[in-house]
């Protein structure tokens, strides 16, 4: 495998089922992240960890919630979510956080699709 | 707070023409960084190409270049020589200096390249 990976790549569950994302990144980066794409929205950053610390949550409510067992394993609980949840989740990864220095650019998984009945 | 503006929901181009995707951008920084990215209808967002606040001269990547105009605060995506592999959207963001690495993102524009 190379780059970052999600799975599943398409979810659909209930209001009061408990599912888990999964992402993995293989570039040997420190920093990953959680971003949220609804639709005829711009990307919504949600969780930022650096060396499996949480630096930022963007005031994303409790009913997500991440994990980050190690540096190339970053995790999103998912627990009674409400319809408009249902967007695709994207996963992304960088060197860390050296400031301007170089590009540090952040690259991403495919996504996974999800819907909540 | 730092914003981005793609005003053009969507763009069509004959294939083997160049394009120019518009991007402006609105921050109180004087070190930013500047990214393309596209997504096809799989849904990866595909990272193109990067310009820093500080570069003199404009980013290219292969059939990629960037106009980076600061005064104008613009960064336009101009693709050269179209492909239909290239249909996909396109979205412009931003990085600040707080160290936080977090990245603003535009609306995004959806290019159509046509036989």
């Amino acid at each position: 495998e190379t780059g970052v990976t999600q799975t599943p790549r398409h979810l659909v569950m209930g209001m009061t089922n408990k599912k888990s994302l999964k992402c993995e990144q293989h570039l040997g980066h420190n920093a990953m992240y959680w971003y949220k794409q609804s639709a005829k929205k711009p990307l919504e950053l949600m969780f930022v960890y650096s060396l499996e610390e949480r630096v930022e949550n963007n005031s994303v409510p409790s009913r997500f919630s991440p994990e980050c067992p190690n540096s190339s394993h970053l995790f999103l609980h998912l627990h009674t979510l409400q319809p408009e949840d249902s967007a695709l989740y994207l996963c992304a990864s960088s060197q860390g956080f050296g400031g301007l220095q170089g590009t540090d650019t952040q690259y991403f998984g495919p996504g996974t699709r999800l819907t909540v009945l | 707070a730092q914003k981005i503006t793609q005003t053009q929901p969507g763009m069509f181009v004959q294939e083997k023409e160049a394009v120019t995707l518009d991007c402006t951008y609105d921050t109180s920084d004087q070190s930013y960084g500047l990214f393309w990215y596209k997504q096809p209808s799989s849904g990866e967002m595909i990272f193109l190409i990067y310009q820093g606040s500080y570069d003199e001269q404009n980013a290219t990547e292969g059939r990629y270049s960037l106009n980076f105009q600061k005064a104008r605060k613009s960064a336009n995506l101009v693709i050269s020589a179209s492909q239909l592999g290239d249909s996909a959207m396109y979205f412009c963001a931003m990085r600040d200096q707080g160290g936080s690495e977090k990245l603003v993102f535009g609306k995004g524009t959806k290019l159509t390249v046509n036989p």
